[in-house]
């Protein structure tokens, strides 16, 4: 276990629908990163926030916005669903010093979007 | 033409067999992830390292800056080491680039 939770586990859902994807960091971790994965474009970085604020973004589409609470949770809310937005969807949490870019990375078990 | 390169794609070993996984990538980076993936889909961090080499039980990781070049080796593999092992490199900008992943299947 992680320490990193993201509900839902699975999300099954139309096309054009709405959905919000949650995700709590590990106690401490002021970083949160998603990640798309998809059968044909593997692991895809998408957006990161340390501490409420965005700090990387990635191959996010537009109709994808993230955002980070002040208690550090994050969601990804994924509009105008399509068939190829169905994949996994992992958040992962890290703790950022002062001197590193990056520290290790904790990855949640992944919220599986199905899109119809 | 990618910018993090894995070999191979898919590995079949014999139960105790020593395995290599191969990462190389063309841009400059701050940090090489290794990852492991189970078929249930859960992503673990095997090791993050910038230089050097780092050991953890049986698993081994290098990583050569000049060369952009980057191994994962296992000793003594065993059927539960059967997982995707994918390579990820971090540059300056926060943002993750991975690699394609390595399906290693270890038979008893």
């Amino acid at each position: 276990d992680s320490g990193v939770t993201q509900t839902p586990k699975h999300l099954i859902t139309a096309t054009g629908q709405r959905v919000t994807l949650r995700c709590s960091p590990r106690s401490g971790d002021l970083s949160v990163y998603w990640y798309q994965q998809s059968l044909d474009q593997g692991l895809q970085f998408l957006i990161q926030y340390y501490n409420g604020e965005e700090r990387a973004k990635g191959n996010i589409l537009e109709r994808f916005s993230a955002q980070q609470f002040p208690d550090l949770h994050s969601e990804l809310n994924l509009s105008s669903l399509e068939l190829g937005d169905s994949a996994l969807y992992f958040c992962a949490s890290s703790t950022i010093s002062g001197t590193d870019f990056y520290n290790e990375q904790f990855f949640g078990p992944g919220t599986r979007l199905t899109v119809l | 033409k990618n910018e993090v390169e894995q070999s191979p794609q898919n590995l079949t070993a014999q139960e105790g067999e020593f395995i290599t996984i191969n990462c190389s990538y063309s841009v400059g980076i701050s940090a090489l992830h290794w990852l492991q993936q189970h078929p249930g889909g859960g992503i673990v961090s095997l090791f993050m390292l910038s230089s050097g080499k780092k050991k953890h039980g049986r698993l081994i990781a290098t990583i050569n800056i000049q060369e952009k070049h980057s191994s994962l080796h296992i000793t003594a593999s065993h059927p539960r080491d059967s997982a995707v092992y994918i390579c990820a490199v971090g540059g300056s900008n926060y943002k993750l680039t991975f690699g394609k992943g390595t399906l290693l299947t270890v038979n008893p």
